[in-house]
């Protein structure tokens, strides 16, 4: 069955770029996300990439694709105290509804 | 941010009551989707509707139900509420296929005693 699998924490220094990664299972995934969630509150979209796509940059984020591999990751740049919070990376199950698999979520933690 | 609330925030039962949480959307999105948050386990499909009437089970739907009588609104129901169930229960939306994204909700933390 599908799995999406993402380590469960990530401590960075202020300014420094964070790496959170990801490895999914459904090679017919049209779309991979990331998903940002703060203390208390609902997922926001981050950013997404299509699959016939290597990366895609926006601002301080890059997202890297590697079909082959199934893995995904997503950097962020001059990393923020603003930044730590849990990040899901999903992947569409390519079906007709929409729906999604989450990964576990990674929480990033970032020191002043 | 897309237009979506949860009712209520938060709520604290009893073991074997019926508990239903709403989900009301104001972006006429077709699809609306039930998630429960766990530690460990990420996010977790229970039901999903594709539009009125139609709904679909998900990953986690035992001991759960749902309707959906108006595209605005999509009911969550506890038939008999268990300890278990104590969770984290987001709502999400999305329109007819474009990208696929889903939007979500502020999330309802109920705790079943």
């Amino acid at each position: 069955g599908e799995d999406v699998e993402q380590s469960l924490f990530l401590s960075v220094r202020e300014g420094d770029s964070s790496v959170i990664n990801c490895t999914y299972t459904d090679s017919s995934s049209t779309y991979l996300y990331w998903y940002k969630q703060e203390p208390g509150a609902g997922l926001q979209l981050l950013t997404y990439i299509f699959s016939n796509m290597d990366m895609k940059q926006d601002q301080r984020l890059t997202v890297l694709l590697n079909k082959k591999d199934k893995h995904l990751s997503l950097r962020i740049a001059d990393t923020q105290t603003g930044d730590s919070a849990i990040y899901f990376c999903a992947e569409s199950d390519g079906g007709a509804t929409n729906k999604l698999i989450f990964g576990t979520g990674t929480l990033l933690a970032v020191q002043p | 941010d897309a237009g979506i609330t949860q009712s209520p925030r938060h709520k604290v039962t009893e073991t074997g009551t019926p508990v239903t949480l709403r989900c009301h959307q104001t972006e006429n999105h077709r699809y609306m989707y039930w998630y429960r948050q766990d530690p460990g386990h990420g996010l977790r499909l229970i039901h999903y509707s594709y539009g009125v009437k139609d709904t679909d089970k998900g990953e986690v739907s035992d001991g759960y139900s749902v309707s959906r009588s108006k595209t605005e609104d999509f009911l969550l129901t506890l038939e008999s509420a268990t300890s278990s169930q104590t969770s984290v229960y987001f709502c999400a939306i999305s329109p007819a296929r474009s990208t696929d994204t889903q939007y979500f909700g502020p999330g309802t933390r109920l705790t079943v005693l």
